[in-house]
């Protein structure tokens, strides 16, 4: 049990141009969702954190108007990267939670490039 | 501000051979720390959780230590296989509700035949 499924798992677009990635909880109800960017050979770093029906929280750094992140539901939340242009280009991985303090359940990412 | 610790970046054994990658952090405070493997392009798969209250934590070969009060972690595998090539990265976790995980930048490892 505990599956996230992320998609895409890759794409390619134009400067430009916006991507929406998803992240489902198939099999259980994710009150909190994480957005992560990973670098290569870099960690992990936290965009976002959102909950089920009220705004995402940023982090630090992060354009909250160009990474629209929308949780309408406790199985989706959707990553939007708007205008993206080539130093957007970097792996996107989402992790969902039940409610409290319940474990975190990682997709398998997606990797996004820009043209 | 929670900083995790990676070294070395990069590793490269003999099969057979048994191995410990070093985790360290900051802040002792944690809810629980974990261990995570990533394969290239993939997502994480997690291998060892250890809650903040416990000492370690096994599963097959591997086995996860937690030293809190040190702010350190290892994790140990027992007789290495090339197929445990891949990279090991550690995250704590905060207390409450929302607590997010701070990753360390990974350990890469090489397991030659």
């Amino acid at each position: 049990g505990a599956v996230v499924s992320q998609h895409p798992s890759w794409v390619i677009c134009k400067s430009g141009t916006s991507v929406k990635i998803e992240c489902r909880s198939l099999d259980f109800q994710a009150t909190t969702m994480f957005w992560y960017r990973q670098f290569p050979k870099q960690s992990l770093m936290l965009m976002a954190t959102s909950n089920e029906g009220s705004k995402a929280t940023y982090e630090q750094g992060v354009e909250k108007d160009k990474f629209l992140i929308n949780h309408a539901s406790l199985t989706l939340s959707t990553l939007t990267v708007t205008s993206a242009h080539p130093e957007d280009s970097s792996f996107y991985i989402c992790s969902a939670k039940r409610g409290g303090d319940s474990p975190l359940h990682f997709g398998n990412g997606t990797r996004l490039t820009v043209t | 501000k929670q900083e995790v610790t990676q070294i070395p970046a990069a590793l490269s054994v003999p099969e057979g051979e048994n191995l410990v990658l070093n985790c360290s952090f900051t802040d002792s405070a944690i809810y629980n720390l974990q261990w995570f493997r990533q394969d290239p392009g993939k997502g994480l798969t997690s291998l060892l959780l250890i809650q903040s209250s416990q000492r370690e934590q096994t599963s097959g070969r591997l086995n996860a230590s937690l030293d809190k009060s040190s702010g350190r972690s290892t994790l140990y595998i027992a007789a290495s296989q090339p197929g445990d090539s891949a990279t090991y990265l550690c995250a704590v976790r905060e207390a409450g509700a929302n607590s997010k995980l701070t990753f360390g930048k990974g350990i890469t490892l090489s397991v030659r035949p």
